[in-house]
Order: structure tokens, then sequence, then C-alpha cells
């Protein structure tokens, strides 16, 4: 089974609107984190946003969050006021073992392109 | 604070040459990512390192690759020989033990 599942192929949203980027998880594991990623067409890969499993509330950075529903295991980032500058891919990924040291690895998504227009 | 430092970032060889991959951590990271990304598979994880030990490389798809880290401050990924099939755009990453990972700019390889 996926640990990381991101099903929308392509999402387009009007520059200034806000847009959803769904992320589903899977783990038994109680300690994780979830973190997304932006890729540009420049190619790099661009930390954004990361919520630990215990955290009470939602994470936030600037015009991102993260909408973190634990029993239905999703972490959707949330673009406010986008720009043509958030135009990219979006990778959501996870972490098992968060905050215990555990020698894990990032477990990555497929990804989702996001399209932003003017 | 400089990021992850990758080297070079354009590299284009012909099949059979030796090529080598170079990547800085940030300092004070004790872990080390290496990821090859292609269209068709994605983000894949090749190998990672704890402290200069590889940790894991369930990754590597074959012999021809290979990883070290000689020192804290560096870390190579050699592909000998090249394939065509090995063209891809390769990343390294580092982070400590409880923080977020970061990426370096990443190495676009095109095996002719």
């Amino acid at each position: 089974a996926q640990k990381i599942t991101q099903t929308q192929p392509g999402m387009f949203v009007q520059e200034k609107e806000a847009v959803t980027l769904d992320c589903t998880y899977d783990t038994s594991d109680p300690s994780y984190g979830l973190f997304w990623y932006k890729q540009p067409s420049s190619g790099e890969m661009i930390f954004l946003i990361y919520q630990g499993s215990y955290d009470q509330q939602n994470a936030t950075e600037g015009r991102y969050s993260l909408n973190f529903q634990k029993a239905r295991k999703s972490a959707n980032l949330v673009i406010s006021a986008s720009q043509l500058g958030d135009s990219a891919m979006y990778f959501c990924a996870m972490r098992e073992g968060w905050g215990t040291g555990a020698n894990s690895k990032l477990t990555f998504g497929k990804g989702i392109t996001l399209s932003v227009r003017p | 604070d400089a990021g992850v430092i990758q080297s070079p970032r354009h590299e284009v060889t012909e099949m059979g040459q030796e090529v080598t991959l170079r990547c800085k951590p940030i300092s004070g990271h004790d872990y080390l990512f290496w990821y090859r990304q292609t269209m068709m598979r994605g983000l894949e994880l090749l190998i990672y390192f704890n402290n200069n030990v590889p940790i894991d490389d369930s990754g590597m798809p074959e012999d021809r690759f290979s990883a070290k880290m000689p020192n804290a401050s560096f870390s190579t990924l050699k592909i000998q020989p090249s394939e065509p099939r090995d063209s891809a755009v390769y990343f390294c990453a580092s982070r400590t033990r409880e923080d977020t990972q970061y990426f370096g700019p990443g190495t676009r390889l095109t095996v002719l």
C-alpha cells in the first residue's frame, strides 16, 4: 500500500484565490512528521511546511497552512492568495518515527502540478 | 547560511564514461541523502548516511552506482560505467536528527 497518496493530477487556480492540495497518508506509527515541498520548473526542491503528529494546532507558514486531519489521515496544503510564482509541482512527504530519533526516511508522494492563472 | 551544495549542476557525458556527482551538506547536519528523480519513477531514495556511515543503500539500482562520504562535509555519488537510462536529476539532501530535510539544487545528468 502506498504510504503517501496524492491523486489530483493537476490543479488550476486563479491568481489571488486560495487552493487546497490533497494528501493522504498511511502509517501505524503514532509518531510521524508530514512535510510539503515545492518544485518549480527550475527544478529545486523547496521545503514549505511541516506538521508533527502530536502537534495540537495546524501548521502555518505565511501563505501556507496545513489542514491536518489525523483521524482521516489527511494533510492537505492550503495556499492562500495564490501568486503566479506558486505554479509548480508540490510533493507531500512523511517521516515515521518523527520525534523519537528513529533513523527513518522521507516517503514522498508522486506530486501535484499546480498552475496559477493570471 | 549556505544550503546544500551540489556540483556540477549539469553533466553531459557519453555512455560508458564514469560520472561523479558531489555534495556538501549543510554544516552540522549528520544525515545525508542521495535521490534520483525521473518522470517515469518520480523521486527515489538511493542511499543515505548517518555520521558518514551508509545506513540504507537498498535504493541503489545496481553495482554501477556507488556512494561515499569520507567526511562530514563531503559526499560523492559515482556511476561507472554510465548508461543512457541513468539520465535523471540527482539530488542531495541533508538534515539533523530531528530537523527538516533540505535539498540541494540538483545535478541534471544526461548520458548520451
